[in-house]
């Protein structure tokens, strides 16, 4: 059963800091890597994507990938209360020929004003 | 706004009823994937449709089922409801079958009662 893991928070920060969402994955042969946003009552939003080791920066938003760790983290800088709201990791299931995303619970992150 | 439009927003169906959801994928996409986010749960993967055939589905029952029309659009039918159905049904859209770019509509609240 391939997983997706995410500490459920809530994780709060207060305005201005930087906010660290962490998850694991149990699929080795994941390739692709996702972070949504989701408001209370909509739906995900894609943030971020990534697919090779390292970091991917935009605007206020750094992903980080380590495949050997099977980690990837999402960094926040310079939190705003608008981005408060649950943050869900997603990997690809390369199984097949669909292109199905298996998403973790979500992080409740909370920036204080 | 993604483009992705479903409908009913929110549903209220007893045990036992069948429901039916519709979707409209996002113009010139021409995948759609079902998904169930029960309450305070991640995404999962339900099925995909792609040029009118399923193309992949994840563990749900076959009480579980779904069309996509020549226009791309789609409904997801759920026969027999049970308590544990009540969640949020969203449905994505994306261009190609392995097309990681996903486009969520706003989802249809569905309780059984």
């Amino acid at each position: 059963q391939k997983e997706v893991e995410q500490n459920s928070g809530p994780l709060s920060v207060p305005e201005g800091a930087i906010a660290s969402l962490n998850c694991t994955y149990s699929d080795r042969v994941s390739q692709s890597f996702f972070w949504y946003r989701q408001y209370s009552g909509k739906s995900p939003e894609l943030i971020m994507s990534i697919y090779s080791n390292g970091d991917k920066e935009d605007g206020r938003f750094t992903a980080q990938l380590n495949k050997a760790s099977q980690y990837v983290s999402l960094l926040i800088r310079d939190s705003q209360p608008s981005d408060s709201a649950t943050y869900l990791c997603a990997a690809h299931d390369s199984g097949g020929s669909n292109y199905k995303l298996t998403f973790g619970k979500g992080t409740l992150l909370t920036v204080n004003p | 706004e993604t483009g992705v439009t479903q409908s009913p927003t929110h549903l209220i169906k007893t045990r036992g009823q069948q429901v039916t959801l519709r979707c409209s994928s996002q113009s010139g996409h021409n995948t759609v994937s079902w998904y169930q986010q029960a309450l305070g749960q991640g995404p999962q993967f339900i099925f995909q449709y792609y040029r009118e055939e399923e193309n992949g589905r994840g563990n749900f029952p076959p009480r579980f089922s779904g069309l996509q029309f020549p226009n791309y659009s789609s409904e997801l039918n759920v026969n027999a409801l049970e308590l544990d159905d009540s969640a949020l049904y969203l449905c994505a859209s994306s261009f190609g079958q392995t097309n990681e770019k996903l486009f969520f509509g706003s989802g249809t609240q569905l309780s059984v009662l």
